[in-house]
């Protein structure tokens, strides 16, 4: 597609039930991060996929964070037993690889847990 | 430890006027920085760039200034515009690592 596209847009969830938040990246781009901003607050990395590279998880919070991606394409972020401290924007972004490359971002997912 | 550091959380300029955000960064390794400019409820979006082997980038109304020796960066919006108005993130990246790290953000509001 053109741009990045995640789904859904927003999302309202019980404490304790798990999510799941898709991102469609831009086709051709091998390089997809997910980010978080909780409100008020600056972009927090999660996860970075680089082509069939080990991803880097360094900024998952905890174990209740996972997220996959399928080659180059689709990528699913899994947050499970959410709590109230999960509700955020999630942002994916893609881009091409090299440095000085600049990200593509989508819309996001607002993630509410009540 | 925040490597890439804006310090001023808000902004507010008169329309017409310029718009000065500041980044500092720790990291010498850095050797490309980006600005972004987020509304609320949209994602960010990719402004200007700028290579470490450059001083100054500009693109219309936009340019970004980098000082290497004081690891500072700034981006100049002349003349400011009521639509300018959103967050304004920093970020900074080094060779071909693609994880950038980012600034906390600034908030801009340019008053009509």
């Amino acid at each position: 597609g053109a741009g990045v596209s995640q789904s859904p847009s927003n999302k309202v969830t019980e404490k304790g039930k798990d999510v799941e938040l898709r991102c469609d990246p831009i086709s051709g781009h091998t390089a997809l991060y997910w980010y978080r901003q909780r409100l008020g607050q600056g972009l927090e990395f999660l996860i970075y996929f680089q082509g069939n590279s080990a991803p880097d998880k360094s900024g998952l919070p905890s174990d209740r964070f996972s997220a996959e991606r399928t080659g180059e394409s689709v990528s699913t972020l899994t947050i499970q037993r959410t709590q109230q401290e999960d509700s955020a924007v999630y942002l994916c972004a893609s881009s091409l690889v090299g440095g000085g490359q600049s990200y593509t971002f989508g819309s996001g997912t607002r993630l509410t847990v009540v | 430890d925040q490597q890439v550091k804006q310090n001023s959380p808000s902004l507010s300029v008169q329309e017409g006027r310029i718009s000065i955000l500041n980044c500092d960064y720790t990291n010498s390794m850095f050797d490309y920085f980006l600005w972004y400019k987020k509304y609320p409820a949209e994602g960010p979006t990719f402004l200007i760039s700028i290579s470490s082997i450059k001083d100054k980038n500009e693109d219309g109304r936009f340019t970004v200034f980098l000082n290497k020796s004081a690891k500072h960066l700034s981006l100049h919006i002349v003349p400011s515009q009521p639509g300018d108005s959103a967050v304004y993130f920093c970020a900074a990246g080094a060779g071909n690592n693609r994880k950038l790290i980012w600034g906390l953000g600034t908030s801009l509001a340019v008053n009509p």
